[in-house]
């Protein structure tokens, strides 16, 4: 099947904002997610968008979807070391119990 | 209580071995997954148990066995494995709500070498 795509690598000062990029593959989907990964352990949701919005805002968190071009984006301001993880998008389709993830990208945060 | 827990946290088997993943959660979820994820690999859904019924197999093959006593508890019962099954297996739960947010909460994983 297609791959949720992702951009493997993203390096950022520390206080930058971080952009994380996403095309995913299904026109239908309901909820799109990130979550995030540390080293060692399971995935963390940071936020999600329901498909009929087109911005969503959670403290430092932006989530902006373009449902045209199928285009989801992470926006995190003032980026501190403790955001260093790996980021995977993911979208609900095929049922609302099944989840597809992105390729991930991983964020280093430079001090 | 918004942890869910898998044992072991490593597990190192032979190719003949016999063995059995667990994860527990105490959310009053009633959907619980189980995914494979290889290194720099997204996790890849192998099942999914909703009111304890077996609902999605991802042509898992049969040589790794779901189990869903109750509510609270899912195992992954593997026979006869192959090196590269090699993986962190992650287990997951959610609230099972058609239409509502699908938010998954994950264990920490299963890091499983076969040898």
């Amino acid at each position: 099947g297609e791959d949720v795509e992702q951009s493997l690598f993203l390096s950022v000062r520390e206080g930058d904002s971080s952009v994380i990029n996403c095309t995913y593959t299904d026109s239908s989907s309901t909820y799109l997610y990130w979550y995030k990964q540390e080293p060692g352990a399971g995935l963390q949701l940071l936020t999600y968008i329901f498909s009929n919005m087109d911005m969503k805002q959670d403290q430092r968190l932006t989530v902006l979807l373009n449902k045209k071009d199928k285009h989801l984006s992470l926006r995190i301001a003032d980026t501190q070391t403790g955001d260093s993880a790996i980021y995977f998008c993911a979208e609900q389709s095929g049922g609302y119990q099944k989840v597809t993830f992105g390729t991930g990208t991983k964020l280093q945060v430079i001090p | 209580d918004t942890e869910v827990t898998q044992t072991p946290k490593h597990l190192v088997m032979g190719m003949t071995n016999k063995k059995s993943l667990k994860c527990e959660q105490h959310m009053g979820h009633r959907a619980m997954y189980w995914y494979k994820q290889k290194a720099k690999k997204p996790p890849e859904l192998m099942f999914v148990y909703s009111y304890e019924k077996l609902s999605i197999n991802e042509s898992v093959p049969s040589r790794f066995s779901p189990e869903c006593p109750n509510s609270s508890l899912l195992n992954l019962h593997l026979h006869a494995l192959q090196p590269e099954d090699s993986a962190l297996y992650l287990c997951a739960s959610s609230q099972e709500s058609a239409g509502e947010v699908g938010e998954q909460f994950f264990g920490p994983g299963t890091r499983l070498t076969v040898l």
